[in-house]
Formats: structure tokens, C-alpha cells, sequence
């Protein structure tokens, strides 16, 4: 069966230190999405691609960068980690068709120390 | 700016009762998703809602769409304790450059007590 994986599950890291997200998904989807969930605010929008080589801001990109180089993965980089990403993160993909179901990851819970 | 208002954020009742959840905006969607997320999970969509007026059921769960697609409701009949999660609505401007970039309601935690 199709699947949205993502890695690590759970990570710990400190202020300043470069951090990567995996993302994969096994759906072919084109389009891909980062998400960070705090409570009160629902998701936000972080980044996005539309293919292999596009990137995309949304509305939370401060602070984070995706790169596409083939349609299974999106990873995302916090370039230099901040206590105000801590956060869970969720990764999601979605056909071509209009409307079509958007299928989420399991999410990445991040703590900034 | 929250595009996407959802209440209320917290709603505890008992087993059996019945409950609905809002979600309003003033910006009009092409169509309006309900998903429901466990902890340690991802959300999991329920239901997609495009047509204005639309009402959509799912066993004891009915969603409908506002006729100017600006709002959505989800009404829960006979609450049962295997209800209880978060419940999000994520509104889709699909088309042009906005295609499936969902803008999401604050969620509602939903706890249903035996």
C-alpha cells in the first residue's frame, strides 16, 4: 500500500544546530506540503512543491528551506535551529485532481532546547 | 491572520449527547475538508465538502457546506467516547497558485466521557 513516512519521529537537538527533516511518500503525489502544529493555531503552512524542482514559501517560511530533487521526498531544514520551532511537524502529499485527499505523515515532534 | 475561525477549541460532554462545530470565514473556499487526528498521528481526512448548500453524512457525523462556501458546520449525534480526538477543518482555494495549499482552523478537542 501507499504510504507518507516520516523521520525521525522524535528529536532533540540545541539551539543554533542545523536540523533535517526526512519525508517520503510512496504515492507519486506531485504535490507536497510541510506543515508545524502548535496548539491554538491548527496547521500552518511552512513550505510546498509542486514537482521535482519546485519550492514553494507558505505562510510560516521564516527560518526553513525544502528541496525537491525527485518526487518521493521533500526534506526540511531548519538552517539554524530556534526554541520557537519547537513544534510538531507534518508532512503531507496530494494528487493532481481538484478536490483530492491531502494524505498526512505521522509527524515529527522537534524540541529546540 | 487566522482565515479560518473554528469553535469552540475545547468541548468535553457526555456519552450520548450530541455537539456541532463551527468553522467560519470571510473568504470563500472552492471546498471545505473535516479531518480528525489522534494523538501521535496525522490527521486523517473524513470529508470533503465543494458544493455550496451541500450537507454530507458519515454514520452519525453531517457536514455541510454554506451556501456562499464560506463556512462549515460538523454536527456529531449520540456522541460515543470512540469520538474523542481533535477534529480540523482546512479550507482549499484550489486553483492557479494556490492549488492544495489548505488553510486550517485553530481545531477542536473533542472529549466525550462515558
Amino acid at each position: 500500500d501507499a504510504e507518507i513516512t516520516q523521520s525521525p519521529r522524535h528529536k532533540i537537538t540545541e539551539t543554533g544546530r542545523q536540523v533535517t527533516l526526512a519525508c517520503h511518500q510512496t504515492w507519486n503525489h506531485n504535490n507536497m506540503f510541510w506543515y508545524r502544529q502548535d496548539l491554538g493555531h491548527g496547521l500552518r503552512l511552512i513550505h510546498y512543491s509542486y514537482g521535482v524542482q519546485d519550492t514553494n514559501k507558505g505562510e510560516v517560511s521564516d527560518g526553513y528551506s525544502v528541496s525537491r530533487s525527485n518526487t518521493e521526498d521533500l526534506p526540511l531544514t531548519l538552517e539554524s535551529a530556534a526554541s520557537s520551532q519547537t513544534s510538531v511537524y507534518f508532512c503531507a502529499s496530494r494528487g493532481d485532481r481538484a478536490p483530492d485527499t491531502q494524505y498526512f505523515g505521522p509527524g515529527t515532534r522537534l524540541t529546540v532546547l | 491572520t487566522q482565515l479560518l475561525e473554528q469553535s469552540p477549541q475545547f468541548l468535553s460532554i457526555q456519552e450520548g449527547e450530541n455537539l456541532t462545530v463551527y468553522c467560519n470565514s470571510s473568504s470563500v473556499f472552492s471546498s471545505l475538508q473535516w479531518y480528525r487526528q489522534e494523538p501521535g498521528e496525522g490527521p486523517v481526512l473524513l470529508v470533503t465538502v465543494v458544493t455550496g448548500g451541500e450537507v454530507k453524512k458519515l454514520k452519525r457525523l453531517t457536514f455541510q457546506f454554506g451556501d456562499a462556501r464560506k463556512d462549515s458546520s460538523l454536527h456529531i449525534t449520540a456522541a460515543q467516547p470512540g469520538d474523542t480526538g481533535l477534529y480540523l477543518c482546512a479550507g482549499d482555494r484550489t486553483g492557479g497558485t494556490s492549488y492544495g495549499k489548505l488553510t486550517f482552523g485553530q481545531g477542536t478537542i473533542l472529549t466525550v466521557h462515558p
